[in-house]
């Protein structure tokens, strides 16, 4: 079982936007602005989408954006396209536990 | 352009041991926190351990404390997990990742490491 949950699936149409939640605890997702999100298309690694709860790298399209309250963080795709398919993995910074992830939603692009 | 190449993974028995490597290119390694991470079967990720640019901090996830050492050789721009007393539940596919920002920015492909019998 993932410290951090989130749902196991979500979809929209091409156009629309969709969040997706990543609910922790005080120890983690509460406790720090270290949230982070991942892209992962089926058989490759992880990329990193967000950092900092709401920081995007050089290179992710700004159609991403992350925010938190409390003990849940989210990230949400707005005009969603084909492309953005893929599995979503949540990750905080949870002190001297290292890092913690959520169990990933699976993105559907109807 | 940055590269992580993971080599070393493979099938062993419970109790085996088994060593990874991470070939780093395209970036200054030693000045840079790396991690291991790793990924069960049809599972979410996990953090594995990770070490400080000169070596000199590592943590550990529980899990595998006591069993897996991680290390580096900067002037082999390498990255190393020693794992030991392996069980079923460490088959993941084992990936060495960058640390940027209390992220990690930059993975490699991955290592299939299988523990069974």
């Amino acid at each position: 079982q993932s410290a951090l949950t989130q749902p196991p699936s979500a979809s929209g149409s091409p156009g629309q936007s969709v969040t997706i939640s990543c609910t922790g605890t005080s120890s983690d997702v509460g406790g720090y602005n270290y949230v982070s999100w991942f892209q992962q298309h089926p058989g490759k690694a992880p990329k990193l989408m967000i950092y900092e709860v709401s920081k995007r790298p050089s290179g992710v399209p700004d159609r991403f954006s992350g925010s938190k309250s409390g003990n849940t963080a989210s990230l949400t795709v707005s005009g969603l396209q084909a492309e953005d398919e893929a599995d979503y993995h949540c990750s905080s910074y949870a002190g001297r536990k290292g890092w913690v992830f959520g169990g990933g939603t699976k993105l559907t692009v109807l | 352009e940055v590269q992580l190449v993971e080599s070393g993974g493979g099938l062993v028995q419970p109790g085996g041991s088994l060593r990874l490597s991470c070939v780093a290119s395209g970036f200054s390694f030693s000045r840079d926190w790396m991690n291991w991470l790793r990924q069960a079967p049809g599972k979410g990720l996990e953090w594995v351990a990770n070490i400080k640019e000169d070596g000199s901090d590592k943590y550990y996830v529980d899990s595998v404390k006591g069993r897996f050492t991680i290390s580096r050789d900067n002037a082999k721009n390498s990255l190393y997990l020693q794992m030991n007393s392996l069980r079923a539940e460490d088959t993941a596919i084992y990936y060495c990742a960058r640390g940027y920002a209390f992220a990690w920015d930059y993975w490699g492909q991955g290592a299939l490491v299988t523990v069974s019998s």
